[in-house]
């Protein structure tokens, strides 16, 4: 059964600070990773989609990274800001049932400025 | 595009009663998940849909939950009759094939079932 795990649950940092959210996932065989952005009281906006065949994704300040032997993937956002203070889900699905994603208990961040 | 669609975006009701959420995917994505996030659980995948056929409903909580798919524009999510540990947001969200299964997901219902 694949389970999915965020460290940490929650983050504090001061703004402009680069920093790195992490999940891992206890079955390797993943059809794609998907990292997720939720605001208070708000749906979910997808940030970054990696397939299980690449390495890594980027977009704007942030980079997402996929390692499947070891069961991981980072989420690294650079020069933090106030803005980007949200709870990160990430989720995965499975090669057998590539539509089903199976999603970790989310890193609530909060940038200080 | 205006994204996923869900109405309402609260739902306040009584226990015993029926309550029916809708949503409207993205036009021209042919998949329609149905989600449910509470503190205690997270978000837990209820039913999703392809091409309006039920793909899998192993998610769903009990008989009191249904969902349907008339049309590629509309699902909804019943409960009947509801209870207060069905208090919960639900979302629903939609993706292609063509988008690399990436899911887009609507505002969310916050439903209170007192």
């Amino acid at each position: 059964k694949q389970e999915v795990t965020q460290i940490p649950a929650a983050l504090s940092v001061p703004e402009g600070e680069n920093l790195v959210l992490n999940c891992s996932f206890t079955d390797s065989a993943i059809y794609n990773l998907q990292w997720f952005r939720q605001d208070p009281g708000k749906g979910l906006t997808s940030l970054l989609l990696i397939q299980s065949s690449q390495r890594e994704q980027t977009s704007g300040r942030l980079n997402a990274s996929l390692d499947k032997s070891s069961g991981r993937s980072t989420l690294y956002i650079a020069a933090s800001q106030p803005g980007d203070s949200a709870t990160y889900l990430c989720a995965v699905s499975r090669v057998d049932s590539s539509y089903k994603l199976i999603f970790g208990s989310g890193t609530r961040l909060l940038v200080r400025p | 595009d205006a994204g996923v669609i869900q109405s309402p975006r609260h739902e306040v009701t009584e226990m015993g009663q029926e309550v029916t959420l809708r949503c409207k995917p993205i036009s021209g994505h042919d998949y329609l998940f149905w989600y449910r996030q509470t503190m205690m659980r997270g978000l837990e995948l209820l039913i999703y849909f392809n091409n309006n056929v039920p793909i899998d409903d192993s998610g769903m909580p009990e008989d009191r939950f249904s969902a349907k798919m008339p049309n590629a524009s509309f699902s909804t999510l019943k409960i009947q009759p509801s209870e207060p540990r069905d208090s919960a947001v639900y979302f629903c969200a939609s993706s292609s094939p063509g988008t690399g299964n990436e899911q887009y997901f609507g505002p969310g219902t916050r439903l209170t079932v007192t």
